[in-house]
């Protein structure tokens, strides 16, 4: 199992381009989260989803679309990157309420110039 | 607003220095509370979930303890390879949604010297 997989791992953005965060997991988790993760603020949920189809807005969401078409991806859209936007992106899955053991990605770096 | 304090901020400890380090929360109807380890460049590892007062959980070096206010994670004679930045996390009652709005603290960067 490759667990959770996010790409790129790196990205540079000028202020006002569009991209998307790729985020895959293939432990059949329903579960799946985007965080962000700036120094001295801890990680803050941007979008999480509770299975295909249903997604929910955490504690940052603005600047930030989500979809979760297959239980497997859930990409996460930046629509007009701006400099506060710069930040270390994490997405995470477990398995469901009863199971909150969660698993991180490796991270993406975006610094938007 | 559910909050989560952690401290110390760093530590610096000589291998084999045993020490404690300390995660309070407001949350009400706290249903678990996480630890995970993060190494530089990587994404948070789960180590521990805790879901009453009195509850501990062992691993290796670690030990997790909660109260009713706080939880602490023990590392006993640790290494060098204990070195990263340990998480904490709480997890309110279920809504509608089942709730998965964990709220991070702001982690303890533990460095431990051979």
């Amino acid at each position: 199992n490759a667990g959770v997989t996010q790409t790129p791992k790196f990205q540079v953005l000028k202020t006002g381009q569009s991209m998307t965060l790729q985020c895959a997991q293939d432990m059949n988790h329903e579960y799946m989260s985007w965080y962000r993760q700036d120094p001295g603020m801890g990680l803050r949920l941007i979008h999480y989803s509770v299975g295909a189809g249903i997604t929910d807005q955490g504690e940052v969401p603005n600047g930030y679309n989500v979809s979760r078409s297959t239980t497997e991806d859930f990409p996460l859209r930046l629509l007009s990157a701006a400099p506060s936007q710069t930040s270390v992106y994490f997405c995470a899955s477990y398995a469901g309420v009863f199971n909150t053991e969660a698993f991180f990605g490796q991270g993406t770096r975006l610094t938007v110039v | 607003e559910d909050q989560v304090t952690q401290s110390p901020e760093a530590l610096r400890l000589q291998e084999g220095e045993s020490s404690s380090l300390n995660c309070s929360y407001t949350v009400s109807g706290l249903r678990g509370l996480f630890w995970y380890r993060q190494d530089p460049g990587k994404g948070p590892e789960f180590l521990f979930t805790l879901y009453s007062a009195g509850e501990e959980k062992e691993k290796e070096r670690l030990k997790a303890t909660l109260t009713k206010k706080e939880s602490f994670l023990h590392i006993t004679a640790p290494k060098p390879e204990d070195s990263a930045t340990y998480l904490c996390a709480v997890q309110p009652p279920r809504g509608d949604f089942g709730n998965e709005k964990l709220t991070f603290g702001t982690g303890t960067r533990l460095t431990i010297i051979p």
